[in-house]
């Protein structure tokens, strides 16, 4: 089955700064890649998707970038605010499981 | 748009009980919803895909007696945690797919917290 691994599993930013999580998939049927943001104690809240046809997405000051040959995708934050820290996870979508396949997440912090 | 809505969102009762969880999606109408668990600090674990008209399809190693799961509609799908132990605390989160095929975004709900006394 797929198996996502995603890093780092911590980051620290200063407001302004830019922040990056990396993913990396295994099976490479794998053909739709979302990213979500929890806030402590609530949903995971879809923030941006991309699909295999597509190698990059963008909306407002988040980004994702997808490399099918190598097999990963990131996320990218730009102009970091306090607002942005929370746990983000990364997901893997394969048809043949019918599932999403999800990182381990990453707890995002940015200080003032 | 695509809003999910959990109830209860907490849940304290002692051993023994069971505790039914339901999801449901407001705006649009789901054939397919999914329950997880997730632990402190932990990534969403997939217990199992909730199909309308259908048998859920449990991961391994998730007891489908223990966790029964019903979704007779397109908008509503619910878990009960039978003769739930204090083992089965944890935070329960549903997800619906918007409709359209099996690619398409997944929408949580805001979750169940369940403490077994």
């Amino acid at each position: 089955g797929e198996n996502v691994e995603q890093h780092p599993s911590t980051l620290s930013v200063q407001e302004g700064d830019s922040a990056v999580i990396k993913c990396t998939y295994s099976d490479s049927a794998s053909n739709y890649f979302p990213w979500y943001k929890q806030e402590l104690g609530k949903r995971p809240q879809l923030i941006i998707d991309i699909r295999s046809n597509v190698g990059e997405k963008k909306d407002q000051r988040i980004a994702v970038t997808l490399n099918k040959t190598a097999k990963h995708f990131s996320l990218h934050i730009t102009e970091t605010q306090p607002e942005d820290s929370a746990v983000y996870f990364c997901a893997a979508f394969t048809g043949g499981g019918n599932k999403l396949t999800f990182g381990t997440g990453t707890q995002l912090k940015v200080e003032l | 748009g695509a809003v999910v809505s959990q109830h209860p969102s907490w849940v304290i009762c002692k051993s023994g009980t069971s505790v039914k969880i339901e999801c449901r999606s407001l705006d649009f109408q789901a054939t397919t919803m999914f329950w997880y668990r997730q632990f402190p600090k932990q990534s969403l674990m997939l217990m199992a895909t909730s199909n309308e008209g259908s048998k859920a399809t449990y991961e391994q190693g998730v007891e489908k007696d223990k966790f029964l799961i019903n979704h007779a509609s397109l908008t509503l799908s619910t878990l009960t945690v039978t003769s739930a132990h204090p083992e089965d605390s944890s935070f329960y989160i549903c997800s619906a797919r918007e409709f359209g095929g099996s690619n398409q975004p997944q929408h949580f709900g805001d979750g169940t917290r369940l403490s077994i006394l």
